[in-house]
This record gives C-alpha cells, sequence and structure tokens, in this order.
C-alpha cells in the first residue's frame, strides 16, 4: 500500500499570498497516477489536478500541480477567498487506492 | 450533466449490514470509459477508499475492508450499491460514491462526486 503523507497540516496565510502544499509517497506513484482534491465543510471533495500536473475542467490557472515519482507538490500563486478549504492528494495508480492525510488552508 | 445520488439509511445499529445505493443519472453505469467508486471519510479524517466496481462489473476492495464488502452494479436501475456486513462504531462515516475515467486499461482520479450521506453506527 502506498501511504501518502501530506504537509504542512495546517497553513495559515492571507489572500494574495502563495501556498506551497507537499505530498510524499511511500513508494513511487506508478505513471504519475496523482490528484488533488479541495473540499470544504460539509461538501464532497472536488477534482483540481489529475495526473500530478493537468488542472481539472474550469480549475482556475492560479492551481498548479508538479513532481514525479514519491515527491508532488501543489501550488496555488495568488490565495483567492474561495481557496480556504483542506486540499488532499490521492494516488490512483495502484490498488489499494490511498489519500492523504490533508493539509488545511485557512486564513491567517 | 453527470449526476450521484447515494440513498440509504442514516443508522445502523452494531453487527447489522449497512446498505447503500448510488443513482447514476447522465451517464450510462455500462459504459466502459468510466469506473465507480465507493469512498468513506469519518468525522474529522482522512478519506478512505472503499472498493472499486468497473464496467464489466470487476471490483477490487481496500484489503482492510474486503472480508466485509461488496459492491455491484444494478444495470436495470443504473446504480451501484455497497454492502458492508458486521459493522461497528468505527464504521461511522460520510459515505461517497464517484466516477473515474478509465481508458486504455487506465484509471484516472474520481472527478464527479456524489454528495455524500452520513451513516451512523449505534445502538
Amino acid at each position: 500500500e502506498i501511504v501518502l503523507t501530506q504537509s504542512p497540516g495546517t497553513l495559515s496565510l492571507s489572500p494574495g499570498q502563495r501556498a506551497t502544499l507537499s505530498c510524499r509517497a511511500s513508494h513511487i506513484v506508478t505513471s504519475n497516477s496523482l490528484a488533488w482534491y479541495q473540499q470544504k465543510p460539509g461538501q464532497a471533495p472536488s477534482l483540481i489536478i489529475n495526473a500530478a500536473s493537468s488542472r481539472a475542467t474550469g480549475i482556475p490557472d492560479r492551481f498548479s500541480g508538479s513532481g514525479s515519482g514519491t515527491d508532488f507538490t501543489l501550488t496555488i500563486s495568488r490565495l483567492e477567498p474561495e481557496d480556504f478549504a483542506v486540499y488532499y492528494c490521492h494516488q490512483y495508480g495502484s490498488s489499494p487506492l490511498t489519500f492523504g492525510g490533508g493539509t488545511k488552508v485557512e486564513i491567517k | 450533466h453527470l449526476q450521484l445520488q447515494e440513498s440509504g439509511p442514516g443508522l445502523v445499529k452494531p453487527s447489522e449490514t449497512l446498505s447503500l445505493t448510488c443513482a447514476v443519472s447522465g451517464a450510462s453505469i455500462s459504459n466502459s470509459n468510466y469506473y465507480w467508486g465507493w469512498i468513506r471519510q469519518p468525522p474529522g479524517k482522512r478519506l478512505e477508499w472503499i472498493g472499486s466496481v468497473f464496467y464489466s462489473g470487476t471490483t477490487q476492495y481496500s484489503p482492510s475492508l474486503e472480508s466485509r464488502v461488496s459492491i455491484s452494479l444494478d444495470r436495470s436501475k443504473n446504480q451501484l450499491s455497497l454492502r458492508m456486513t458486521s459493522v461497528t462504531a468505527a464504521d461511522t462515516a460520510v459515505y461517497y460514491c464517484a466516477k473515474g475515467p478509465f481508458f486504455l486499461e487506465l484509471r484516472f482520479a474520481f472527478d464527479d462526486w456524489g454528495q455524500g450521506i452520513l451513516v451512523a453506527v449505534s445502538s
């Protein structure tokens, strides 16, 4: 099983600032099959990045994903008020599929 | 526009069986370009993959749940189902169904999710 470790657990930033979220895998993620989700309270997760670096449909270009192998990063270039949420990484290349523990991006 | 809607009891007694369904509209569950999954989230905790089913009916399950879980497709109703036996308080969670693309024998990330249903296990 691929264990995904996200850091930091909480990121306290102001609107307009840059957010950098990390996801480290215990084993190589097959074919960079790594996604990022945004989840707001009381809502289902929403896909923002697929295949490590491809933005999902309708996702603004302030969101970008990078990385390969075991180290992946989600960057939000300039935080908008609607971006404050919890972000999860997810690997879907190997069964069992797994999720990271999440990074909460909160308003400072 | 694809929609997924989970339904089932909100309260299940310990040791009993949890049964949920996910009604799919806007797409056929028999479409070979999709696969389907169940994911849960205990209160305040991370997401946990329960299992997936492909258009052929082939299933994959989390090893930690495999002995208690089954997922199936009902093509006549265009829905998928989850059955989990011998539930305990640890199974209390929001349960989501989701759809993912499936091309050339490769799956991609779940890109459509239901709103989720909270299931509590309590006597």
